[in-house]
């Protein structure tokens, strides 16, 4: 099982530009969820979704979109990239009814310069 | 207002004694509580979870406890192992639906 993929692995962005980061998994889990880590804050919860077309905002979800279309696939995009969004960011998924918490993705590093 | 904190930011500790890592938290109403274990450039790893109706799990070397009244956790590692040196993470669940994490503590055992 590839359980949960993220692509790309690294971004380098300029100030403004757009774009997705792709989150896929495979082990056909309701819950995913968009995390964000910088160093000193943690993990940070961005945007969660506990269905296809059910999304909800988390702790810091300005600047940050996402749809769920598809049990499978949770994508986050950026509108306008700021250097304040540099970070590595990590996508979850997990079933929600068990206790053995949620499976991570390897995560992207973007950086906005 | 961070919900679930780990005061110390880092904690080193020799090959075969014991590590103890701490968490407290403020929101009563949480229902599990984890631990995830973090290398560099992968993502977190589940490692042990309790429910809030135990005080106690064990798992291996692994065991956490939970203090409600005290709202505190602790992950003990027994024996610490090379292998275990890595950014600890504990998080809470709310009604299933999100994690909430704190913000780390990294471990780092000498052989």
């Amino acid at each position: 099982n590839a359980g949960v993929t993220q692509t790309p692995k690294f971004q380098v962005l300029k100030t403004g530009q757009s774009m997705t980061l792709q989150c896929a998994q495979d082990m056909n889990h309701e819950y995913m969820s968009w995390y964000r880590q910088d160093p000193g804050m943690g993990l940070r919860l961005i945007h969660y979704s506990v269905g296809a077309g059910i999304t909800d905002q988390g702790e810091v979800p300005n600047g940050y979109n996402v749809s769920r279309s598809t049990t499978e696939d949770f994508p986050l995009r950026l509108l306008s990239a700021a250097p304040s969004q540099t970070s590595v960011y990590f996508c979850a998924s997990n079933t929600g009814t068990d206790i053995i918490g949620a499976f991570f993705g390897q995560g992207t590093r973007l950086t906005v310069v | 207002d961070q919900q679930v904190k780990q005061n110390s930011p880092s904690l080193s500790v020799q090959e075969g004694r014991i590590s103890i890592l701490n968490c407290d938290y403020t929101n009563s109403m949480f229902d599990y509580f984890l631990w995830y274990k973090k290398y560099p450039a992968e993502g977190p790893t589940f490692l042990i979870s309790i429910s809030s109706i135990k005080d106690k799990n064990e798992d291996g070397r692994f065991t956490v406890f939970l203090n409600k009244s005290a709202k505190h956790l602790s992950l003990h590692i027994v024996p610490s192992q090379p292998g275990d040196s890595a950014v600890y993470f504990c998080a809470a669940y709310f009604g299933n639906e999100k994690l909430t994490f704190g913000t780390g503590t990294r471990l780092t055992i000498i052989p």
